[in-house]
């Protein structure tokens, strides 16, 4: 089983719609947690943080719940721009800092 | 200020052959980290070295190494290459890491070099 699982998609979406992306994660020691945005062919970029506390970042809203090891990305009122793959990541003390990646959601957002 | 610079940006090589790929962090960051993306998946952890010495090896063959200079710019070697090895090889710095470091600080990505072995 891998260590991060996401739903590859593609989610297909119309430009306003809500879209939320979802990843659960085996290791019961994850400390961090992010959601990374990575664009055709391009590096990949931190969307943002995700805190016990759910945390809100204009559209984008992030939400963890540790007991269920469980990650959540929201993403209100689509945008064409907001077409890319969105990858969940988690790490843990033991591995310093190496970033544990799923294998990231495709989104297409359509006019 | 530049961000992470990687070259080549991409390379075809022969089975068998041996790769060296470089990375250059932002200034100021001591940590550098290397990732595997092959097409269709999210990176794999290779190496991580901080502060010249390695702090953390993912579950690569020992084909695969690295090392940091005193400059904290770091190659990574592949040698006796596989079709497999065909991927874009991410080069991600940061200000921190080790372990027992606080994981909360954000990584930035080189572009990568995108390698082809035929």
């Amino acid at each position: 089983r891998k260590e991060v699982e996401q739903d590859p998609g593609p989610f297909n979406v119309p430009e306003g719609a809500t879209v939320a992306f979802n990843c659960t994660y085996s290791n019961s020691a994850s400390q961090s947690f992010f959601w990374y945005r990575q664009d055709c062919r391009k590096e990949p970029k931190l969307l943002m943080s995700v805190y016990s506390s759910g945390n809100e970042d204009g559209r984008f809203t992030a939400q963890l719940n540790r007991a269920s090891q469980y990650i959540s990305l929201l993403i209100r009122d689509s945008k064409l721009s907001d077409s890319a793959t969105y990858l969940c990541v988690v790490t843990h003390s033991n591995s310093g800092y190496a970033l544990n990646f799923g294998k990231g959601t495709s989104l297409l957002v359509t006019p | 200020d530049a961000g992470v610079t990687q070259s080549p940006t991409h390379l075809i090589k022969t089975r068998g052959q041996q790769v060296t790929l470089r990375c250059s962090p932002i200034s100021g960051h001591k940590s550098v980290s290397w990732y595997q993306q092959v097409l269709g998946q999210g990176p794999q952890f290779i190496f991580q070295y901080y502060e010249k010495e390695e702090r953390g090896r993912g579950n690569f063959p020992d084909r695969f190494s690295a090392r940091q200079f005193p400059n904290y710019s770091s190659e990574l070697n592949v040698n006796a290459l596989l079709l497999g090895d065909s991927a874009l090889y991410l080069c991600a710095s940061s200000p921190k890491g080790g372990q027992g470091v606080p994981t909360d600080t954000e990584a930035f990505f080189g572009q990568g070099t995108r390698l082809t072995v035929v």
